[in-house]
Order: structure tokens, then sequence, then C-alpha cells
């Protein structure tokens, strides 16, 4: 069955880049995903990449994809407090739905 | 000119009530999902549906179900509410490409 998977917490100082990684078992997968999801709040899309794509660079954020390995990278330069959030990897695979990492605490220190 | 709203944001109620969430999207997606995250914030699919098809996760007990009046709407009757059931569930539509998927901002449901 699809799996992914991320560690659950990354604490980071403010303006160091953040690194989150997240592995996924399905190889059809077509979309994979970053949400970011603030306390209280919904699920914000920050970026998307194709599975042909290696890299996709928006702004601060960075998104690289090994797909020999399965895994997928966010990469958040110049971290600041407001990017304290939990950021979510998901993968669109086979069926319809998106099948979710159990997200990543994203902590940032002064 | 909300993309995927969904009523009411919090929703209070006793065991053994039944209850309805609604969600409406203005994208024009064929597809509309529920999701369910619970409090650990994990999040689950537990319906994808389009005028073609539903898609159910074996994983969701049939008090659950969804009901389309039309292709915008997707609501999410619950019947005898358990604590259990307590979680945030989320709307969600998409195309189909996969660069559209949209979320609602969710339905905190708390059974006492």
């Amino acid at each position: 069955g699809e799996d992914v998977e991320q560690s659950l917490f990354l604490s980071v100082r403010e303006g160091d880049s953040s690194v989150i990684n997240c592995t996924y078992t399905d190889s059809s997968s077509t979309y994979l995903y970053w949400y970011k999801q603030e306390p209280g709040a919904g699920l914000q899309l920050l970026t998307y990449i194709f599975s042909n794509m290696d890299m996709k660079q928006d702004q601060r954020l960075t998104v690289l994809l090994n797909k020999k390995d399965k895994h997928l990278s966010l990469r958040i330069a110049d971290t600041q407090t407001g990017d304290s959030a939990i950021y979510f990897c998901a993968e669109r695979g086979g069926a319809d739905g998106l099948t979710f990492g159990k997200g990543t605490h994203l902590i940032i220190q002064p | 000119d909300t993309a995927v709203s969904q009523t009411p944001k919090y929703l209070v109620t006793q065991m053994g009530n039944d209850k309805s969430i609604k969600c409406e999207q203005n994208l024009g997606h064929d597809t509309m999902y529920w999701y369910k995250q619970d409090s650990k914030k994990f999040l689950k699919i537990m319906f994808s549906y389009n005028n073609k098809e539903l898609i159910i996760n074996e994983t969701v007990p049939n008090r659950f179900s969804p009901k389309s009046p039309d292709k915008a709407h997707l609501n999410l009757h619950i019947n005898s509410l358990e604590l259990g059931d307590s979680a945030v569930y989320f709307c969600a539509s998409s195309p189909p490409t996969g660069n559209g998927y949209t979320f609602g901002s969710g339905t905190r449901l708390t059974v006492v």
C-alpha cells in the first residue's frame, strides 16, 4: 500500500535554512505536495512537484525529488518565526486521493 | 470567493446524535473528498467522489456517508456519533490533473 514517512519534529534557528525530508513508497506517484498547517488553521498548499521533475524553486522554497530513492525534501531558506507550523508531505498515486505523511512540526529558535 | 467552503466551522454534539457537515466548491472541479485529521494531526482520506464513482476508505465506519446533490457539493453525514469521531474534518476538491488540489478550512467536531 501507499505510505509516506517524515520526521515528526525539526528545530532550527531563525535565519538558518530548514530542510524537511519525506520518503514515499508508491512508485506510480504522479504529483508530490507540500502543505503547511498553522495552529488552528486549515491546510495551505505550499508547492507541488510533478514526478518527472528533479527540482522546483519558488522564492524561499526549494523542492528536491529523488525518484529513484523515492525521497522528497523541502528547503526553506532564511527561516522566519512565521514559518513555524506543521509541514505535510503528500503523494497522489494511482488512486485519486492524497496520502499524507504524519507531518513535521517545524520549531523556530530565536 | 472562497474556493472550498465548509460549514459549520465548529460542531459540538452529544454521543448518539446524527449530524451533517456541508461542503461546496466553486472551482468547477470534478472530484471531491473528505479527510479526517485526528488529535495527533494525522490526516487520512475517508472518501473520494465524482459523479461516476464513490471510493470509500475501507477503515471508515458505515455510520459515515457522503451525499452529493450536485457536482459542486459533497456533504458528510454521520450517524450515531461516538467519542472517537471527534476530529477535524477537511473537505477538498481537485481537477483531473494533480496540480489543483484545494482544501477547505476544516470543521472541528467535538463529541461529548
